[in-house]
């Protein structure tokens, strides 16, 4: 079956401590994406990548970094210097060509940093 | 920038009653439509789509219209369902800046009570 696959569901960190959350994709689409979800919020795009080793800032990037070394792949890293950094991340792939390039998402990671 | 709005909820409904949650949006070009819901701890599921003005997605007794000339597309549903309880996000997808961009509402909570 074709998806999006993120881990952990959970996790916990201590304050001052990077932390990555795994993003892979087996649906060959180019694009990819990671929000970041608080309670009562919609969705807000921290970073984008359309092609491999290239990839944007979103609307909230500061302290998150990523990488996209294959296609498949989209790892997001909360630095420390994140201030808020407990949310609900959300990984999302989709097609560049076609006509709505509707987004999928993964299951989600519930990060929380004490 | 573009801009999507919807009515805040939480909606509270009684099994087999009526259903519409409304969805304006504000897009500088020709934006594609969707709603997509998700379900306690998990990620978005697209539940419909639409491409283009007076399209209407459909999908599991949900429909919407793509209304141009009010720039809407509010999801309804004829007769809900316990199961139906989520948060249903309205989201349009539109170039900008050279990629596909997604712009997501807040959300609105629905509960289905049998």
């Amino acid at each position: 079956d074709g998806g999006i696959t993120q881990s952990p569901k959970y996790l916990f960190r201590k304050e001052g401590q990077n932390v990555t959350l795994s993003c892979e994709q087996n649906l060959n689409h180019d694009a990819m994406y990671w929000y970041r979800q608080d309670p009562g919020q919609g969705l807000r795009l921290i970073y984008y990548s359309q092609i491999v080793n290239d990839f944007q800032k979103g609307d909230i990037a500061e302290g998150y970094s990523v990488s996209r070394e294959k296609k498949e792949s989209f790892p997001l890293t909360v630095t420390s210097a994140q201030k808020n950094p407990t949310a609900f991340y959300l990984c999302a792939s989709s097609p560049l060509a076609g006509a709505s390039r509707e987004q999928y998402f993964g299951p989600g990671t519930r990060l929380t940093v004490t | 920038g573009d801009s999507v709005t919807q009515m805040e909820g939480p909606v509270t409904l009684s099994e087999e009653a009526f259903l519409t949650i409304n969805c304006t949006y504000t897009a500088t070009g020709y934006p594609s439509l969707f709603w997509y819901v998700q379900y306690p701890g998990e990620g978005l599921q697209l539940l419909l789509k639409a491409t283009k003005a007076d399209d209407k997605g459909s999908n599991k007794g949900f429909e919407a219209t793509y209304r141009k000339e009010t720039t809407s597309f509010h999801l309804e549903k004829g007769s809900v369902q316990v199961s139906d309880s989520a948060v249903y996000f309205c989201a349009l997808s539109d170039l900008s800046g050279g990629y596909q961009k997604v712009t997501f509402g807040t959300g609105t909570k629905l509960q289905v009570i049998p």
